[in-house]
């Protein structure tokens, strides 16, 4: 089966770090992606891991561990705008690219 | 190309109605998804297409959910008979994926149709 796990909420200050973390187990692997979800709004493009290790992009990075089913998204330099939901997604190897999202952490970014 | 449009953005119905919803993706794009998405969840996978072919179905969709890609552009997706636990927002998202490319498969979202079954 395909299971992805991550919290639901987390607060942070702005100006600060913090670091949403994934765990998944799927019937194969073809890469992870996370998605940012503002309220109302639809998922927007943040990251793609295929590889082991950190990616990083400005103020966003994520880390992946494919011996492990883990990733992580870290911001950095948090900012009033970053409270969303973001959503942890995997691309089991079906050939097909169809890819399986988590329930979503939503982040409250407090001043 | 203003990327994925979908068409209507509210819609509400009495249960037992049959609704229809439409997905313009961006035009280069080859893949085409539906999602479906509830308050306080990730978006749900529903069905996508390869050009005008339908590839894959989840088994959490009943015979009431039907798509359509007629000429490999547009998408709609329709719901018979609906429920009231047919309410959610339903996500369109498009993206390119080549053959020995090297695309992720990004996924570009539509703002969604947002179905209320009263």
């Amino acid at each position: 089966g395909q299971n992805i796990d991550q919290p639901t909420e987390m607060t942070a200050t702005e100006g600060a770090i913090v670091q949403i973390n994934c765990t998944y187990q799927t019937s194969g692997f073809n890469g992870l992606f996370w998605y940012q979800q503002h309220a109302g709004e639809a998922p927007t493009f943040l990251s793609y891991n295929v590889l082991d290790g950190l990616e990083e992009k400005g103020r966003f990075s994520s880390f992946l561990s494919r011996s492990k089913g883990y990733s992580y998204l870290l911001l950095k330099e948090l900012q009033m705008k970053d409270s969303a939901s973001y959503l942890c997604a995997v691309s089991p190897d079906t050939g097909g690219f169809k890819t399986i999202f988590g329930a979503g952490t939503r982040l409250f970014v407090k001043a | 190309d203003t990327g994925v449009s979908q068409d209507p953005r509210h819609k509400i119905t009495k249960r037992g109605q049959n609704v229809t919803f439409r997905c313009d993706p961006i035009s280069e794009h080859n893949r085409l998804y539906w999602y479906r998405q509830t308050l306080g969840q990730g978006p749900e996978f529903l069905t996508y297409f390869q050009n005008e072919a339908q590839l894959e179905k989840s088994r959490l969709l009943s015979d009431r959910f039907s798509a359509e890609r007629p000429k490999g552009s547009f998408s709609t997706l329709e719901i018979q008979r609906t429920e009231q636990g047919d309410s959610a927002m339903y996500l369109c998202a498009s993206s390119l994926v080549r053959w020995r490319g090297a695309d992720t498969g990004e996924l570009f979202f539509g703002e969604g149709s947002r179905l209320t079954v009263l």
